[in-house]
């Protein structure tokens, strides 16, 4: 079982919709958890952290944790055709490394 | 100027070639990762380094060895190239506690 789970997608929304992202994790003593954005052929880059159950928001992105849960999710309101891209869920374990996800490929329909 | 710089950008070679791969930061982190990542499944550890005399395998490390030359310098190195390297390569610095991770370009190399 991948440690750390994505829905690959595609997933596709209209410009100024709400993407929705999931992410599941198995490690039950995970503290940090990470969103990332990578375009095609480039760098990941970070766009959310959390630490703690409950939301994070910053600018349109909205990070949701629920340990309990052991899922982790990243809203992003009035998508922009900028925002298609792949997004890829971390999760920092035990061993204090990052878990990658597949990620999972949005694209925003203009 | 780049925190995280790779070097080559771009490399193409033959099956069996030794081949390095350098990763420089002026993030001033101590801890420093080599991913491989390849379509459809995400980023895969290599190596980590959390300082110049720690340097431990990740997930996938058969077939890559690493040195860690200074606090800003980690390199990566196939011995004998094979086919099925060919992916991008990325390199990774964070520091203690915070664990986020910054990304440096990649480095995009084809084995033939």
């Amino acid at each position: 079982q991948k440690e750390v789970e994505q829905n690959s997608g595609p997933l596709s929304v209209p410009e100024g919709a709400i993407a929705s992202l999931n992410c599941t994790y198995s490690d039950r003593v995970s503290q940090s958890f990470f969103w990332y954005r990578q375009y095609s052929g480039k760098s990941p880059e970070l766009i959310m952290s959390i630490y703690s159950n409950g939301d994070k928001e910053d600018g349109r992105f909205t990070a949701q944790l629920n340990k309990a849960s052991q899922y982790v999710s990243l809203l992003i309101r009035d998508s922009q055709p900028s925002d298609s891209a792949t997004y890829l869920c971390a999760v920092a374990g035990s061993a204090r490394q990052l878990t990658f996800g597949s990620g999972t490929q949005l694209t925003v329909l203009p | 100027d780049a925190d995280v710089t790779q070097t080559p950008r771009n490399r193409i070679t033959k099956t069996g070639k030794r081949i390095m791969l350098e990763c420089s930061q002026t993030k001033g982190h101590d801890r420093m990762y080599w991913y491989r990542q390849d379509p459809g499944l995400g980023l895969r550890l290599i190596y980590y380094s959390f300082d110049v005399k720690d340097i431990n395998k990740g997930e996938i490390s058969d077939g890559y060895s690493v040195s860690r030359q200074a606090q800003a310098k980690f390199s990566l190195s196939l011995e004998s190239a094979i086919p099925n390297q060919t992916a991008l390569y990325f390199c990774a610095t964070s520091v203690p506690v915070e664990e986020t991770q910054y990304f440096g370009p990649g480095t995009r190399l084809l084995v033939l």
